[in-house]
C-alpha cells in the first residue's frame, strides 16, 4: 500500500516556465488537497476536490490549477512560475472531508529562479 | 481569521527528557484540534487529535488536552527517544466554509540526542 505518492521530489524551474505536480494515492479516497508550506510557515490550502470532477479553491490559489479526472490523480498545475512560488508543496487526501485524518505525501520541492 | 501559534524551534533534548510543545489557537467557533508528526524525508503523519473541550488526545507515548479556557493544546511525552526526533505540526479545523480547512502552525523541529 504506497499511499500517497508525489513526483517529481524536486525541482528548478526558470521564471515563466510551467510545470505539473503529480499526485497519486491508492486508498480511495474522495477527498484530495494541495497545500504550499513556506519556509518557516505553515501549510497553507492551495486547492481541494471532493471526488472526480469537482475542486474547489482553498487559501492560496492564484498561479495555479488543478483538475480531478479520475479518483486517484490530482495533478497541480503551475503557469508562468514566479519567484513566490518556490516552495514545499504537499498532496494530501483523506476518506470522508478533512474531519478525518488527512493521509500526506513526502512533498515536491520546488525552486523558482 | 483562525490561527495557530506553536512555540519557535529546534528544540534539543538528551534521551528520556521531558518534551513540552506549546500550541496555541484563536477561533471563532469550537474547532478540532491536531497534532501532526513529519519525520525526515517523509510525509505528516496524524499524531493524535481532540475534537472538543477538555479532551485528551494520545499516541505514542504523547498526550494533548483540549483547553477551550486558556486556548492551548499543548504537546507533552514523558521520556523522549531518539526516534521522535522531527517537525511537530500543530492544527485546528476551521469549520467555515462549505469543507471546512485545516490551520496549520509554523511547525516545531525537536531533535532528541542519545
Amino acid at each position: 500500500n504506497a499511499g500517497v505518492t508525489q513526483t517529481p521530489k524536486f525541482r528548478i524551474l526558470k521564471i515563466g516556465q510551467s510545470m505539473t505536480l503529480q499526485c497519486t494515492q491508492d486508498m480511495n479516497h474522495n477527498y484530495m488537497y494541495w497545500y504550499r508550506q513556506d519556509p518557516g510557515m505553515g501549510l497553507k490550502l492551495i486547492y481541494y476536490s471532493v471526488g472526480a470532477g469537482i475542486t474547489d479553491k482553498g487559501e492560496v490559489p492564484n498561479g495555479y490549477n488543478v483538475s480531478r479526472s479520475t479518483t486517484e490523480d490530482f495533478p497541480l498545475r503551475l503557469e508562468l512560475a514566479a519567484p513566490s512560488q518556490t516552495s514545499v508543496y504537499f498532496c494530501a487526501s483523506s476518506s470522508d472531508g478533512p474531519y478525518n485524518e488527512q493521509f500526506f505525501g513526502p512533498g515536491t520541492r520546488l525552486t523558482v529562479l | 481569521g483562525d490561527s495557530v501559534t506553536q512555540m519557535e524551534g529546534p528544540v534539543t533534548l538528551s534521551e528520556e527528557a521531558f518534551l513540552t510543545i506549546n500550541c496555541t489557537y484563536t477561533a471563532t467557533g469550537y474547532p478540532s484540534l491536531f497534532w501532526y508528526v513529519q519525520y525526515p524525508g517523509e510525509g505528516l503523519q496524524l499524531l493524535l487529535k481532540a475534537t472538543k473541550a477538555d479532551d485528551k488526545g494520545s499516541n505514542k507515548g504523547f498526550e494533548a488536552t483540549y483547553r477551550k479556557e486558556t486556548t492551548s493544546f499543548h504537546l507533552e511525552k514523558g521520556s523522549v527517544q531518539v526516534s521522535d526526533s522531527a517537525v511537530y505540526f500543530c492544527a485546528l479545523l476551521d469549520y467555515g466554509g462549505s469543507q471546512g480547512n485545516l490551520i496549520f502552525g509554523k511547525g516545531t523541529k525537536l531533535s532528541v540526542k542519545p
